[in-house]
């Protein structure tokens, strides 16, 4: 399969910091990506999709301006959490599209676990 | 939208027997279902996946199932094996870069040796 890698693996801020994840498709291009956030024992949520070169498309509820994305090359998308809360503590996951003929399989990240203080 | 049902939520099973976890959904216009596996602290991975043109796909112990008139598709694992215990989620999505996955709730499989 494919590979997905994100960075950091694990991060513990203060409150009110920002953090960037960083996610990249290691042996394909992607021109969509994907954000997810995870709660314990839930399944995933969809936050925003990121598409190469143009604006994220963000679901209903996220709000774009405290998680910027920025998809700046076919192989890396970044989510920046801004100004982060204990509230948003939690496992974010990215996801590449790969494009194959007719087909689309995407592939998930290892996960990021933020821990906010 | 899409709606993707999946059912047990929690499944246990002894080591050597079969496991199915089953999921419907509710847009006829999907047609790409994938299986993902996702262990503790991990990110999803993807283990089969199956596409509206083919009813059954097996890659070794796993197979899935699809049955388009009635909207539900099932995930098989046979011979279970203690590594097999994960939490498994199915996904739904009209494919291309039309359809996002939409995702059941999972299902925690337990395979005790």
């Amino acid at each position: 399969g494919a590979v997905v890698s994100q960075h950091p693996s694990r991060v513990i801020c203060k409150s009110g910091t920002s953090v960037k994840i960083e996610c990249r498709s290691l042996d394909f291009q992607a021109t969509t990506m994907f954000w997810y956030r995870q709660f314990p024992k839930q399944s995933l949520m969809l936050m925003a999709t990121s598409n190469e070169g143009s604006k994220a498309t963000y679901e209903q509820g996220v709000e774009k301006d405290k998680f910027l994305i920025n998809h700046a090359s076919l192989t890396l998308s970044t989510l920046t959490v801004t100004s982060a809360h204990p509230e948003d503590s939690s496992f974010y996951i990215c996801s590449a599209r790969r494009s194959s003929g007719r087909s689309d399989t995407q592939y998930f990240g290892p996960g990021t676990r933020l821990t906010v203080l | 939208g899409e709606n993707v049902e999946q059912h047990p939520s929690t499944l246990s099973v002894q080591e050597g027997d079969s496991a199915v976890i089953k999921c419907t959904y509710s847009d006829s216009a999907s047609n790409y279902f994938p299986w993902y596996k996702q262990e503790l602290g991990k990110g999803p991975q993807l283990i089969i996946d199956i596409r509206s043109n083919v009813g059954e796909k097996k890659d070794q112990r796993i197979a899935v199932t699809l049955n388009k008139t009635a909207k539900h598709f099932s995930l098989h694992i046979t011979e279970t094996q203690p590594e097999d215990s994960a939490v498994y989620f199915c996904a739904a999505s009209m494919g291309g870069s039309q359809g996002n996955l939409i995702f059941g709730k999972g299902t925690k499989l337990s395979v005790k040796p």
